[in-house]
């Protein structure tokens, strides 16, 4: 069984600060891929990042950076100097091949960015 | 490309009333997977096609729900009768299989249910 828990359900910060998302996530299966997908107010969700097992490289991406750590079982997002247009909500999801790669998402973190 | 599209964006109907709602994936897409979400439950995933074949139905809440994909371009998911409690936004999703099926899904806007 594969789960994906995002222990946050709402995170409220000011613009200028930084945030940090996280993911913790339980899989049997020595190869799998970890995901985020930001879905605005309205609605739609947009694919962020993609990441494989085997790659524990850190990526960044603009202000965006992602902290994949295999021996926490952790996959970590971090907006820095977030911005009002970073106000979602962030799901992280899990694929493997014990899941016939079909995605288990986490219930979602809503980040709010005040101005 | 569009992307996915996903027809009605909203819906608002009486409770025992039939409701089809439509999805067309990415072309050249060969999954396409129902998701239905709500506060309470989150993101939850009904069914999935490969290649128009449906795969997995095990999230289906009930048989007043069923799905087709007569076609890769075009996926219905009806609820016949609908209840209040079928309110939520329903998703609809497309990927292209990978090596290890592991590539990223896009989603449409999401069709937004109302179940009086």
């Amino acid at each position: 069984a594969q789960k994906v828990t995002q222990a946050q359900t709402e995170i409220s910060v000011v613009e200028k600060e930084d945030v940090t998302l996280d993911c913790v996530y339980e899989t049997r299966d020595t190869t799998y891929y970890l995901f985020w997908y930001k879905q605005p107010p309205s609605g739609e969700l947009v694919f962020l990042i993609r990441r494989n097992s085997f790659d524990e490289q850190n990526e960044i991406s603009g202000r965006y950076s992602w902290n994949f750590q295999k021996s926490t079982s952790s996959f970590n997002f971090t907006i820095t100097a977030s911005q009002v247009v970073d106000s979602a909500v962030y799901f992280c999801a899990l694929t493997a091949s014990g899941g016939s790669y079909i995605p288990t998402f986490g219930r979602g973190t809503s980040l709010i960015v005040h101005p | 490309d569009a992307g996915v599209i996903q027809s009605p964006r909203h819906e608002v109907t009486e409770m025992g009333q039939e409701v089809t709602l439509r999805c067309k994936p990415i072309s050249g897409h060969d999954y396409l997977f129902w998701y239905r979400q709500t506060m309470m439950r989150g993101l939850e995933l009904l069914i999935y096609f490969n290649n128009n074949v449906p795969i997995d139905d095990s999230g289906m809440p009930e048989d007043r729900f069923s799905a087709k994909m007569p076609n890769a371009s075009f996926s219905t998911l009806k609820i016949q009768p609908s209840e209040p409690r079928d309110s939520a936004v329903y998703f609809c999703a497309s990927s292209l299989a990978g090596e290890h099926s592991y590539n990223e899904q896009f989603f449409g806007p999401g069709t937004r249910l109302t179940v009086l």
